[in-house]
């Protein structure tokens, strides 16, 4: 089993839409949750943090279920720029460091 | 401010070379993270320096090797090239050990 896992997609979705992405992780040791976004042949860049209480940004909510460890980021009003892999993030840090353990990332394709 | 720059862009070498890849953190930020990505994953984390030390080590060969300098910048050290490491090398940055990630633009290796 995959220390994190995602539906690799694609997800093609009309502008406007809401589109909600889940991913799970193996590790209930599992310390800190993150979001990335990765354009082709680009690096990944930090989306937002997810913390228990969950948190949101705009049109982006990211929710943590640590019981069923899992992690959701749901996005609202999808615009063609949000066009970009979407890379679920664990920190296992265990020992206090920051290994990070990515998911395969979820493919979305924001239609006009 | 300059975000995390790594050199070279681009790599192109034969089975059995060697290879040296650097990357240079945010100003301030301590910690040094190596991430391999071969095309349809997500990074694979290898190595993380944090005040010169090795905080973690991920499951790469021995060929594998990293340091971190003084002035917190970093190299990375592949010998015997495989074809199979053909990939993009991710650098991130972060304030301490466990801290938010911040990635370079990476460095695409060919192996040929």
């Amino acid at each position: 089993r995959k220390e994190v896992e995602q539906d690799p997609g694609p997800f093609n979705v009309p502008e406007g839409a809401t589109v909600a992405f889940n991913c799970t992780y193996s590790n209930s040791a599992s310390q800190s949750f993150f979001w990335y976004r990765q354009d082709c042949r680009k690096e990944p860049k930090l989306l937002m943090s997810v913390y228990s209480s969950g948190n949101e940004d705009g049109r982006f909510t990211a929710q943590l279920n640590r019981a069923s460890q899992y992690i959701s980021l749901l996005i609202r009003d999808s615009k063609l720029s949000d066009s970009a892999t979407y890379l679920c993030v664990v920190n296992m840090n265990p020992s206090n460091t920051g290994k990070l353990i990515f998911g395969q990332g979820t493919t979305l394709q924001v239609k006009p | 401010d300059a975000g995390v720059t790594q050199s070279p862009t681009h790599l192109i070498k034969t089975r059995g070379q060697h290879v040296t890849l650097r990357c240079s953190p945010i100003s301030g930020h301590k910690s040094v993270s190596w991430y391999q990505q071969v095309l349809g994953q997500g990074p694979q984390f290898i190595f993380q320096y944090y005040e010169k030390e090795e905080r973690g080590r991920g499951n790469f060969p021995d060929r594998f090797s990293a340091r971190q300098f003084p002035n917190y910048s970093s190299e990375l050290n592949v010998n015997a090239l495989l074809l199979g490491d053909s990939a993009l090398y991710l650098c991130a940055s972060s304030l301490s050990a466990p801290g938010e990630q911040f990635f370079g633009p990476g460095t695409r290796l060919t192996v040929l």
